[in-house]
This record gives C-alpha cells, sequence and structure tokens, in this order.
C-alpha cells in the first residue's frame, strides 16, 4: 500500500549511459514533481506534471525529460549521463492540481528515492 | 524567485530537550509552510504545515510558528526522542505556482 514508489532504488552506470526512473502514486493526485538531491542534501525541483501536462520545467539540461502517460505515473528519462548527474532523484506528488479558483496549498508527498551513481 | 534560508544547518540536543529551527522566506506571496522530516535512506516525510493565515499550529510535540511580517517561520520540537534525529527541512510555496522552495536543511541529532 505505497502511496508514492519509484524504480529502481540504486542505479549504477557509465557516463554517456541512457537510463529511466519509474514513479507510480496510488493517491489519485493530480500533479506529480521531480525533484533532485544533491550530496549536500538540497532539494532542487526539476519537473512538474499535472494531469499529464508539463507545467514547471526548471533550469534543466535538455538531456533530461520527463514523461507522463497517464496522471499515476511520471518517468524520468536520462541521456548521454554526466557525473554530476550522480544524486537521489525523488518523485513526489500532490492532491490539487495548481491554478485552480481559490487558494491553493501545496501539500507534496514524496517517494523513497533513487540513488543515482555515474561512473 | 522564492528563496528560503534555514538555521542551524546541525544542531545537538540532549534527549528530552527542546530543539527549535528557524527559516526565513523572501516571497511576501508565500501561503504555505511545510515541514518535512528525512530519515537516512528516506525520502522527506511531511510533519506539519502552517498556512499563512494561522499564526501557530500544534501537534502533539512539535509545532510550528509563522511571523508573516518579518517572514520568519519555525519549527518547534519538545520533549526530543532519539528517533527525531534525522534532516528537517523547511519549504515555503505561493498560493498560484506548485513548487515548494526549500531550505537547506537541519541535521537534528537527539543524543541520550
Amino acid at each position: 500500500d505505497t502511496a508514492v514508489s519509484q524504480t529502481p532504488k540504486y542505479l549504477v552506470t557509465q557516463m554517456g549511459n541512457d537510463k529511466s526512473i519509474k514513479c507510480e502514486q496510488n493517491l489519485g493526485h493530480d500533479t506529480m514533481y521531480w525533484y533532485k538531491q544533491d550530496s549536500k542534501k538540497f532539494l532542487k525541483i526539476m519537473f512538474s506534471y499535472n494531469n499529464k501536462e508539463l507545467i514547471i520545467n526548471e533550469t534543466v539540461p535538455n538531456r533530461f525529460s520527463p514523461k507522463s502517460p497517464d496522471k499515476a505515473h511520471l518517468n524520468l528519462h536520462i541521456n548521454s549521463l554526466e557525473l554530476g548527474d550522480s544524486a537521489v532523484y525523488f518523485c513526489a506528488s500532490s492532491p490539487t492540481p495548481p491554478g485552480t479558483s481559490g487558494v491553493y496549498y501545496n501539500e507534496q508527498f514524496f517517494g523513497p528515492g533513487t540513488r543515482l551513481t555515474v561512473l | 524567485g522564492e528563496n528560503v534560508e534555514q538555521h542551524p544547518s546541525t544542531l545537538s540536543v540532549q534527549e528530552g530537550d527542546s530543539a527549535v529551527i528557524k527559516c526565513t522566506y523572501s516571497d511576501s506571496a508565500s501561503n504555505y509552510f511545510p515541514w518535512y522530516k528525512q530519515e537516512l535512506g528516506k525520502g522527506p516525510q511531511l510533519i506539519i504545515d502552517i498556512r499563512s493565515n494561522v499564526g501557530e499550529k500544534k501537534d502533539q510535540r512539535i509545532a510550528v510558528t509563522l511571523n508573516k511580517t518579518a517572514k520568519h517561520f519555525s519549527l518547534h520540537i519538545t520533549e526530543t526522542q532519539p528517533e527525531d534525529s534525522a534532516v528537517y527541512f523547511c519549504a515555503a510555496s505561493t498560493g498560484t505556482a506548485s513548487k515548494l522552495t526549500f531550505g537547506t536543511g537541519t541535521r537534528l541529532q537527539v543524543t541520550l
């Protein structure tokens, strides 16, 4: 009965390879996110999708491409991996889409993370 | 854009003592301030949040205060226990954007 799940938990790969991380939520939420946590534990948003539509795209290299086949899934594909991509990547979801009428409170629930190591 | 500063970066307290973590934010439009606890090897877990129309909120041993004028908000943990040891993050969000801007984290160590 995991709420937000990610696979794989660990990913070790060589520089230049292409890899994907998958995320699924069973909370019925409309909005999903990808965050990157660096070695200093700093958490920074990368992307946000609302009901399969991209709504936030922070300053992230084009090598990173999110894909949302449906509102319960948000996958992250990374091309031509670089050493600096090594980090823990977290998926999150929230119940309320942005931009709705009235005040919006952004309560987010995080997955367990995927530790990516690029050698 | 929003900028959130968090202090201290590390905090060590004895079991039973109180712990206070402070954050400041820059965007006066921010209206939602959650606190997350991250244990080793796990994702951040929401432990308490406060909205801009409230000055204080309490949940058992945890309380959060918000000063909108000064753009400060704080997390207070009373009667600390070893299982409170973790990294704590504050965050801020505006009502019209979906992203959370996180503070830099506080590593709390509760010693016996």
